[in-house]
């Protein structure tokens, strides 16, 4: 079983909607949570962590369930510069290790 | 200028070959990782290191291996290509400490024939 699982998409989206991924991930002792965007063929970044809390940041929400085990980003008014490859990401072995689900795409249309 | 740099940023070679692939980093940062991509499978984890003297396999370390020259560099080398290594490669730093944020340099793109 993969550490982290997300949907592949694409996603494809209008203008100014509203769309939301989630993630899974397998080790229930992870310890952090982290949302990158790649855009193609080139390195990922970070767009945000994730706290149990909850934490947002302008158009973008990140939520952690650790009693399910997934975490989610929603992307609100969307924009086509949103248009990415969105990666989940889990720090976990004592905060040692990385592990990167495969990513979920986003394709936002005029 | 860029915080990590990778050099060559595209290389094609031929089954068999040895190469090389160099990662340099000015963030002062002790950890860094090697990663290759590919298409539907994400970012897998080959070798990380802590610090110079410290070397640690990832998930995929078979036919690689690596060098910690000094703490600003890190080399992955692939002692004999095969056309399955064909892939993006990523080199990555990170401080031990919150965010535990990763930062990556630009990607080599790699080609075995």
């Amino acid at each position: 079983r993969k550490e982290v699982e997300q949907d592949p998409g694409p996603f494809n989206v209008p203008e100014g909607a509203t769309v939301a991924f989630n993630c899974t991930y397998s080790n229930s002792a992870s310890q952090s949570f982290f949302w990158y965007r790649q855009d193609c063929r080139k390195e990922p970044k970070l767009l945000m962590s994730v706290y149990s809390s909850g934490n947002e940041d302008g158009r973008f929400t990140a939520q952690l369930n650790r009693a399910s085990q997934y975490i989610s980003l929603l992307i609100r008014d969307s924009k086509l510069s949103d248009s990415a490859t969105y990666l989940c990401v889990v720090n976990s072995d004592n905060f040692n290790k990385f592990y990167f689900g495969s990513g979920t795409k986003l394709n936002v249309k005029p | 200028d860029a915080d990590v740099t990778q050099t060559p940023r595209n290389r094609i070679t031929k089954t068999g070959k040895r190469i090389m692939l160099e990662c340099s980093q000015t963030k002062g940062h002790d950890r860094m990782y090697w990663y290759r991509q590919d298409p539907g499978l994400g970012l897998r984890l080959i070798y990380y290191s802590f610090d110079v003297k410290d070397i640690n396999k990832g998930e995929i370390s078979d036919g690689y291996s690596v060098s910690r020259q000094a703490q600003a560099k890190f080399s992955l080398s692939l002692e004999s290509a095969i056309p399955n290594q064909t892939a993006l490669y990523f080199c990555a730093t990170s401080e031990p400490g919150q965010p535990y944020e990763q930062y990556f340099g630009p990607g080599t793109r790699l080609t075995v024939t």
